[in-house]
């Protein structure tokens, strides 16, 4: 079945230091692919998504590819600020299985001055 | 529009007592899902609906827990008796056919005692 893994945490830099945070994936059909972002005591916040092949989401600095040939959605971001610290989830939905959300267990990011 | 909306924020009740978390999804929105959120099994999804009708119970963790979707713009989850191990972060989130990504509310952090 369909299936996120993501880049174990916690993770702490930083700030202005690069962020990578890994994202792989498994589904049947043609997924969309999202990244959510979760503050302290919030609900998850959509970041930004790609919808096919090569598509590039964008969003406050941070980007992630659509990677059909690795099924990977990596999320990147040049310069981290203190503000950018909370858990990051990698999550897809494929319309054909059902419409249902996967998501990866989260990563936490601590960016510290 | 408001968003997800959940209720109540916060809820701590006594072993063995029932609890019932209540979700109102955007408007417009024909899939509903409840997830499940603890530091030890990160996000779970428990159950999820399309146009009121449950699609998926396979995440439901046992029969104490049950959930309904009277109609478009209502859903609960209820837990009788609960239990200690219950106590997590319950989310509720919403998307359509035509959607991309899923809507969160807040959550309702659950304490049993």
């Amino acid at each position: 079945g369909d299936s996120v893994t993501q880049m174990e945490g916690p993770v702490t830099l930083s700030e202005e230091a690069f962020l990578t945070i890994n994202c792989t994936y498994t589904a049947t059909g043609y997924p969309s692919l999202f990244w959510y972002v979760q503050y302290p005591g919030e609900g998850l916040q959509l970041l930004l998504k790609a919808t096919k092949a090569d598509d590039k989401g964008s969003n406050k600095g941070f980007e992630a590819t659509y990677r059909k040939e690795t099924t990977s959605f990596h999320l990147e971001k040049g310069s981290v600020q203190v503000s950018d610290s909370a858990v990051y989830f990698c999550a897809l939905s494929d319309r054909r299985t059902g419409n249902q959300f996967y998501f990866g267990t989260g990563t936490s990011l601590t960016v510290i001055p | 529009d408001a968003g997800v909306i959940q209720s109540p924020r916060h809820e701590v009740t006594e072993m063995g007592q029932e609890v019932t978390l209540r979700c109102k999804p955007i408007s417009g929105h024909d899939y509903l899902f409840w997830y499940r959120q603890t530091m030890m099994r990160g996000l779970e999804l428990l159950i999820y609906f399309n146009n009121n009708v449950p699609i998926d119970d396979s995440g439901m963790p046992e029969d104490r827990f049950s959930a309904k979707m009277p109609n478009a713009s209502f859903s609960t989850l209820k837990i009788q008796p609960s239990e200690p191990r219950d106590s997590a972060v319950y989310f509720c989130a919403s998307t359509n056919v035509r959607g991309t990504e899923a809507f969160f509310g807040q959550g309702t952090r659950l304490t049993v005692v």
